[in-house]
């Protein structure tokens, strides 16, 4: 496609449950972002992958919050014994030198947790 | 503090009227984006800044480097335009991290 899927869009867990939610960045973008984005605030950086790397992991609220990039394009977010505080959209961004850092977001995935 | 600050958190507009929309920040920057959200929906990128002025239609982005202040005109709104613009700055590291402002949510009455 040509923008930066995300899936599911909706998802409903039960605390303590483990959720995984995709990111499809652009093809060829080497950077991709995670975004964190409660009710009514501004997204929160999570974490950063140039290529497979992951370089910035600061944002990551807890250890129960855990993200990958294996090959370089598509990601996962992993959130392990979900909490009800994780209840949130999570964005999902790409940008490359072609965009000149502009960074192209996903619809998001709108996280419940029960 | 926030790095990053917007004003107002919410504003109500006419139709037709001229809106500014107000962020500062309090970090060293290489950019400055605009963004638009609509309910539901994801994010747009509306303008990238690193000085002076841009336009694109009735929006008009101004940035002052020195004050580290940016304001997002819109001229003639219309209810369309109802939407949260987040600013967000780029920091200077050494890839483009982005911290993000609360948003201003600005709803446009016919």
């Amino acid at each position: 496609g040509a923008g930066v899927s995300q899936s599911p869009r909706y998802k409903v867990a039960k605390r303590g449950q483990d959720v995984a939610l995709r990111c499809d960045p652009i093809s060829g973008h080497v950077s991709l972002f995670w975004y964190q984005q409660a009710l009514g605030q501004g997204p929160e950086f999570l974490t950063y992958f140039q290529n497979e790397a992951q370089l910035d992991k600061s944002g990551l609220p807890s250890d129960r919050f855990f993200a990958e990039r294996p090959e370089g394009s598509v990601s996962t977010l992993k959130i392990q014994r979900t909490q009800q505080e994780d209840s949130a959209v999570y964005l999902c961004a790409s940008s490359s030198e072609r965009t000149g850092g502009t960074q192209y977001f996903g619809p998001g995935t709108r996280l419940t947790v029960l | 503090k926030n790095e990053v600050e917007q004003s107002p958190q919410n504003l109500t507009a006419q139709e037709g009227e001229f809106i500014t929309i107000n962020c500062s920040y309090s970090v060293g920057i290489s950019a400055l984006h605009w963004l638009q959200q609509h309910p539901g929906g994801g994010i747009v990128s509306l303008f990238m800044l690193s000085s002076g002025k841009k336009k694109h239609g009735r929006l008009i982005a101004t940035i002052n480097i020195q004050e580290k202040h940016s304001s997002l005109h819109i001229t003639a709104s219309h209810p369309r335009d109802s939407a949260v613009y987040i600013c967000a700055v780029r920091m200077k590291t050494s890839y483009d991290k982005v911290i993000f402002g609360p948003g201003t949510s600005l709803s446009v009455i016919p």
